[in-house]
């Protein structure tokens, strides 16, 4: 079935250490990737986008992600996370012959502890 | 320039009840789609809307309508609530109709009671 997957429900990591959130997608060609931020309570903020080019795509708050045809995967990344970076993250694709409708992964909750 | 806005922020209705969100898009934003989040879950796609027509619909039932007017603003109405309509609706807008990147408002929390 076409679907994206978050495999990891919650994750948890130490203030400065380094972070990477898994993305599996299963479309048969390659869709348009996201990755969203949300705070509790509020909506999603956009982090980062690929449509095409390079596979390493840079985002805002220093976020990155890399983009792997052959495993279909968009891993969220980041060197040293802070504490403000707690929150749920969100995969999310648009699948080419599916307009502009977003299909969302489960989310991450990104708990970070001091 | 402003984001993408909606109102109200919460609401709380009961059983059978009416409800009407409101959404408006970024300035020179000509699309407009509606998510529903239910705790614990990812957004999922309600509709879109494209220069006042339905561009694309989710797998939602009949008591879930929607609008865009001319200015682009756009209604969300669900009918005969139920208990499993409770969630925060999410609006998006984008610039073009297709694969373009979705800017969301704050949403609007829907309690059912």
């Amino acid at each position: 079935a076409q679907s994206v997957t978050q495999p990891d429900i919650h994750i948890t990591v130490s203030e400065g250490a380094s972070l990477e959130l898994r993305c599996n997608y299963s479309y048969g060609a390659t869709p348009y990737l996201f990755w969203y931020v949300q705070s509790p309570g509020q909506g999603l903020q956009l982090l980062l986008k690929y449509f095409s080019g390079d596979t390493l795509v840079q985002g805002i708050k220093g976020f990155e992600a890399e983009f792997k045809r052959s495993q279909s995967s968009f891993n969220l990344r980041k060197p040293s996370v802070h504490w403000s970076d707690a929150a749920e993250y969100f995969c999310a694709v648009v699948p080419m012959e599916y307009g502009n409708k977003l299909v969302f992964g489960a989310g991450t909750i990104l708990r970070v502890k001091s | 320039d402003a984001g993408v806005t909606q109102s109200p922020t919460h609401l709380i209705k009961t059983r059978g009840q009416q409800v009407t969100l409101r959404c408006s898009p970024i300035s020179g934003h000509k699309s407009v789609s509606w998510y529903q989040q239910v705790l614990g879950q990812g957004p999922q796609f309600i509709f879109q809307y494209y220069e006042k027509e339905e561009r694309g619909r989710g797998n939602f039932p009949d008591r879930f309508s929607a609008r865009q007017f001319p200015n682009y603003s756009s209604e969300l109405n669900v009918n005969a609530l139920l208990l499993g309509d409770s969630a925060l609706y999410l609006c998006a807008s984008s610039v073009l109709e297709n694969t373009d990147t979705q800017y969301f408002g704050p949403g609007t929390r829907l309690t059912v009671l």
